[in-house]
Formats: structure tokens, C-alpha cells, sequence
């Protein structure tokens, strides 16, 4: 069965600090790959999916980037953070244009 | 208008009544429709998909989809205290994007 994993499942960071959050699945091969952002009593924004190796779209433009080294790897980084991308990020997988699974997420706080 | 619509809540049932959730979607073009769980602090969980007008059960939970009437609903059966969580509807559009509603706080009490 698949599985999804992302950590670090906490952090805390200073503003201006950097960030590498990552993301890996198991079970599957050749992915879509996806990076949501929830804040705080809000919805789920879409901010990068990947339909495979160094393939990256952007849904929205900020100071955060993503990666995919590899086939099942997903990573999103930061030069730079902000006090505004503190939040709950969600890594997600799909085989194809269909239903997407979810990881355990990362808590962001940017301080 | 938001592409996928739903009342924040929170929905409040008594255990073992019938919690009915909906969600209103703005492309007609949209083809696939998901219910996701998310308990507090948690990542969404998938519960439900459906594909074709009428109804999916699935144990104690029944998804509704009218694409006429670009509605789609969650009903949850014989509801327990377990199931208070937040239920995100989410649709594949028309240009094959996943969008999500901000999802229904369902609170359920013994």
C-alpha cells in the first residue's frame, strides 16, 4: 500500500531564516506530487504540484520554491521566511487527475 | 463566486441523528467529487468519492451529486461523537484542478 511522509512534523522559525520542509512517498510510482498551505481557519492553497521529475508548476507567486530530485521526492524551501508563511503544509500524491492522498502535514511557525 | 461553496458551520447533531453536509461547486464542467475528514490539527483524510449523479453509500456514509443543480452532499448516518471533525468538499474542474471548499465544522454531542 502507499504511503506518504513528510517532516520535520514541527517547526518553529525565525523571520528571514530559511526553510526545507520534505516530502516522500512509497508504493506508487511516477506521482502527481502537490504543496498546499492551510493558515490558520482558512482553506487549503494549492502552491505547487509536480507531475514528475523536475517538473514544478506554481500556482502562486511568493518567496517560497519547490523541487523534485526524485521520482517519489517532493521539497519546499525558502530563502528567506516571512511572518505570513507561518501555517499547516500539506504534502499530497495522486496517480493521475484523481482523488489526492494526503500526508501527516508540517506545523509552521514563523516568529 | 467561489468555485466550491460550503456553510462553515459549525453544524451541531445529536449522537445517533443524521448529519447532512453540502457544497455548491460553479463549473459545470467539473467531473469528480471528493468529501474529505479533517479532525483538529490533523491532515485531511478521503472518505468519499463520486463520480455520477445519485447516490454512493458507503457504511454510514452517503455521498449525493446533482450536477444539474451543481450540488453535491455528504450525509452521515447514526452520527457519533467520532465523527465531529471538519468535512472538506473538494471538485475536479473542468481544467482538471482539485478545489477545495473551506469545509463544515460538524460538532456531534453524546
Amino acid at each position: 500500500s502507499q504511503t506518504i511522509h513528510q517532516w520535520p512534523a514541527t517547526l518553529v522559525q525565525p523571520v528571514g531564516s530559511p526553510l526545507s520542509l520534505e516530502c516522500t512517498v512509497e508504493g506508487t510510482s511516477n506521482p502527481n506530487l502537490y504543496w498546499y498551505r492551510q493558515a490558520a481557519g482558512r482553506g487549503l492553497q494549492l502552491l505547487f504540484y509536480s507531475v514528475g521529475i523536475g517538473q514544478i508548476s506554481s500556482e502562486v507567486p511568493q518567496n517560497l520554491s519547490a523541487s523534485r530530485p526524485q521520482d517519489r521526492q517532493f521539497i519546499l524551501s525558502s530563502k528567506k521566511l516571512l511572518l505570513s508563511d507561518s501555517g499547516f503544509y500539506l504534502c499530497a500524491w495522486s496517480l493521475g487527475v484523481n482523488e489526492q492522498f494526503f500526508g501527516p502535514g508540517t506545523r509552521l511557525t514563523v516568529l | 463566486q467561489k468555485e466550491v461553496e460550503q456553510n462553515s458551520g459549525p453544524l451541531s447533531v445529536p449522537e445517533g441523528a443524521i448529519a447532512s453536509l453540502n457544497c455548491t461547486y460553479s463549473d459545470r464542467g467539473s467531473q469528480s467529487f471528493f468529501w474529505y475528514r479533517q479532525y483538529s490539527g490533523k491532515s485531511p483524510e478521503l472518505i468519499m468519492s463520486i463520480y455520477s449523479n445519485g447516490d454512493k453509500e458507503d457504511g454510514r456514509f452517503t455521498a449525493q451529486l446533482n450536477k444539474a443543480s451543481q450540488y453535491v452532499s455528504l450525509l452521515i448516518r447514526d452520527s457519533q461523537p467520532s465523527d465531529s471533525a471538519t468535512y472538506l468538499c473538494a471538485v475536479l474542474t473542468g481544467f482538471q484542478k482539485l478545489v477545495f471548499g473551506t469545509g463544515t465544522r460538524l460538532l456531534v454531542s453524546p
